[in-house]
């Protein structure tokens, strides 16, 4: 089974600041038949459902800001807020659907400073 | 714009059984696969299952094999997961979510329902 590890676990960054979480597969989850990263990212605020930010490591989901960046390949994985809002205050997993069972990182919480 | 409501949660004790239900609305139910994925508050999502756009490929997590199976009402629009064997360690809210690729490929979860609380407790 493939586990997916974050850090930080938790992460405060003053408004306008840049914010990076990071992600490590147990695995490589890039497809060599397709070259895809089968890597996704999802914004989580209390009392909502997982909310798509990324797929394909660096795809970003219609509608999402462009501050919101997804980078790596293979096994490490970089999702990077570039200018923090506080409207991103949030828990953020990562993902990967490569292979069954599906599995999703411990989470990071992202706080403002 | 796809709508997920999930139904059929509660409280059970342990061993006994409980179907929850997800109506699916908004798009093409027979050409996405479907996942379940639960979470107890506070804590991460767990994957659960997944079944494929047409209903003939199923996969769990260790954690439920065996116990729960997946299955699609194509008439009905309506997906399904059937627990058996309740641990109370299935206790947590389960979500119904659509998988972003159609007709089998690929893709992480793109939109998901609310939730139904399950509760396994004597």
């Amino acid at each position: 089974d493939i586990v997916m590890t974050q850090s930080p676990d938790s992460l405060a960054v003053s408004l306008g600041e840049r914010a990076t979480i990071n992600c490590k597969s147990s695995q490589n989850i890039l497809y060599s038949s397709d070259n895809k990263n089968y890597l996704a990212w999802y914004q989580q605020k209390p009392g909502e459902p997982p909310n798509l930010l990324i797929y394909w490591a660096s795809t970003r989901e219609s509608g999402v800001p462009d501050r919101f960046t997804g980078s790596g390949s293979g096994t490490d994985f970089t999702l990077t807020i570039s200018s923090l809002q506080a409207e991103d205050v949030a828990v953020y997993y990562c993902h990967q659907y490569y292979s069954s069972p599906y599995s999703f990182g411990q989470g990071t919480k992202l706080e403002l400073k | 714009q796809v709508q997920l409501v999930e139904s059929g949660g509660g409280v059970v004790q342990p061993g006994r059984s409980l179907r929850l239900s997800c109506e699916a609305s908004g798009f093409t139910f027979s050409r996405y696969g479907m996942h379940w994925v639960r979470q107890v508050p506070g804590k991460g999502p767990e994957w659960v299952a997944v079944i494929s756009h047409h209903g003939r490929d199923k996969y769990y997590s260790d954690s439920v094999k065996g116990r729960f199976t997946v299955s699609k009402d194509f008439a009905k629009n309506m997906l399904y997961l059937e627990m058996n064997s309740l641990r109370p360690e299935d206790t947590a809210v389960y979500h119904c979510a659509k998988v972003q690729g159609a007709v089998g490929a690929p893709g992480p979860a793109d939109y998901w329902g609310q939730g139904t609380s399950v509760t396994v407790s004597s």
